[in-house]
């Protein structure tokens, strides 16, 4: 089907483990962007790309990694993990930055 | 960096009533300004955008917001609200200075009671 799928949709890890989010999307759409929620902040910003091999940072980058080899594939790395990222995580993609459409989101919790 | 307030956290009404979704913005150049909805455990969708042209923008299910650049408002309102309209509301931003992010705003809980 069409679209953009996250997974996990569901992920508890421990403190100080590596854990990968995937986001995939079937539009060929050259921007894809990582988001996190969290309670009064509405979603920031973590890492977007432009296209494939081309990211940047965004508002929140700190403690993640980001690659695009493929224009369809924008994983999330947290190197490390800690409590303060327990969030949900949103991945969008776009024609632009002016209208992004979101995947269904994935709650990490890290312990 | 632009930035957006919304000014309410939880705007509780009861079907059939107006509603208004309160949103500022901050930005030292012009803007472009967006309404999201996020329904419980989806993702968000955009409800309707201001790019430019009318100040006034509709939305396919009755919402509409206007672009106040005197007062850096981009306030949400429907004249009458159903059950189905609860979930969270995020105001967003984007300056024009050609930055790729876009800035929400905290969300905003509409409850609509029976």
């Amino acid at each position: 089907d069409a679209g953009i799928t996250q997974s996990p949709r569901y992920k508890i890890t421990e403190t100080g483990r590596q854990v990968t989010l995937m986001c995939h999307q079937t539009w060929s759409h050259s921007y894809m962007f990582w988001y996190r929620q969290d309670l009064g902040h509405g979603l920031r910003l973590i890492y977007y790309s432009a296209a494939a091999d081309i990211t940047d940072k965004g508002e929140v980058p700190d403690g993640y990694v980001v690659s695009r080899s493929k224009t369809e594939n924008f994983p999330l790395t947290l190197e490390s993990a800690t409590r303060s990222q327990t969030s949900v995580y949103f991945c969008a993609s776009g024609t632009s930055v002016l209208e992004q459409y979101f995947g269904p989101g994935t709650r990490l919790t890290v312990t | 960096a632009q930035s957006v307030t919304q000014l309410d956290s939880q705007v509780p009404v009861f079907e059939e009533a107006p509603v208004e979704l309160r949103c500022n913005y901050s930005s030292s150049v012009s803007v472009y300004l967006f309404w999201y909805v996020q329904y419980p455990n989806q993702g968000l969708q955009l409800l309707l955008k201001y790019l430019s042209g009318s100040t006034l923008v509709e939305s396919i299910n009755g919402f509409e917001a206007e672009f106040n650049k005197s007062q850096t408002s981009f306030h949400l309102r429907k004249p009458s609200v159903h059950i189905s309209d609860t979930a969270e509301y995020f105001c967003a931003v984007s300056d024009q200075g050609g930055h790729n992010d876009m800035r929400f705003g905290a969300g905003t809980r509409l409850t609509v009671k029976p």
